[in-house]
């Protein structure tokens, strides 16, 4: 079975470009989470998709941040323009519908993105 | 607010040495606990959960892990460490209400031959 995977592995653009990262689930997992580890700290929840829905989109930090999830399958993120700031890795992870925060999340390898 | 601890950046043991890597969490409701692993260039892997039952939970490659509900602890560990154990673990909860994770800022694991 097929894990978690992201694309691309890595990116590097200039303040105010435009970068959509994308995430392929595990197959009929409906649950799909973004993360972000920002300079070495603490990884940091993004949002969270149920199918094609956005649960919780709690960590999104602005309006820059686009996600979307067509169909409830593969998600895009999109930054846009993009700051500094917003360098680090991305992780993607998804899990199968289990009772409430039972399930386990299985991550992708992560987009390294650059801003300079 | 939920929250997760991992006091040490580094621990360092020689192989064949135990190993402990040390977790502390907060939260309001029934804690969920979660060991994940980062090797070099790769991504975040499962090792081990606590969502209730025995307080000892095995997981992957050896690793097991002890909730201590009073110290509001779970604590990984390794009776024997390989220098392939050598990576960054992170550690995570999840209140029981909600379904993100939280994690801690992660401890490097460095085993000597």
């Amino acid at each position: 079975e097929a894990g978690v995977t992201q694309f691309p592995s890595h990116s590097v653009i200039e303040k105010g470009q435009t970068v959509t990262l994308r995430c392929d689930p595990i197959s009929g997992h409906d649950n799909l989470y973004w993360y972000r580890r920002v300079m070495g700290k603490e990884i940091k929840f993004l949002l969270h998709f149920v199918k094609e829905s956005k649960q919780d989109e709690s960590g999104m930090p602005n309006n820059r941040f686009l996600a979307e999830r067509t169909g409830g399958t593969y998600s895009t993120l999109k930054v846009q323009p993009a700051e500094l700031e917003d360098s680090g890795v991305y992780f993607c992870a998804s899990s199968q519908e289990r009772p409430r925060g039972t399930d386990t999340q299985y991550f992708g390898p992560g987009t390294r993105l650059t801003v300079l | 607010a939920q929250s997760v601890a991992q006091p040490e950046d580094q621990v360092n043991v020689a192989e064949g040495n135990p190993l402990t890597v040390k977790c502390t969490y907060s939260v309001s409701g029934n804690p969920y606990l979660f060991w994940y692993v980062q090797y070099p260039n790769r991504g975040l892997q499962f090792l081990l959960k606590y969502i209730t039952g025995d307080n000892l939970v095995k997981g992957s490659y050896g690793f097991e892990a002890e909730f201590n509900k009073s110290q509001t602890s779970f604590h990984l560990k390794k009776p024997s460490a390989l220098v392939s154990d050598s990576a960054l673990y992170f550690c995570a909860v999840r209140d029981g209400g909600f379904q993100k994770l939280v994690f801690g800022t992660g401890t490097r694991l460095l085993v000597s031959p």
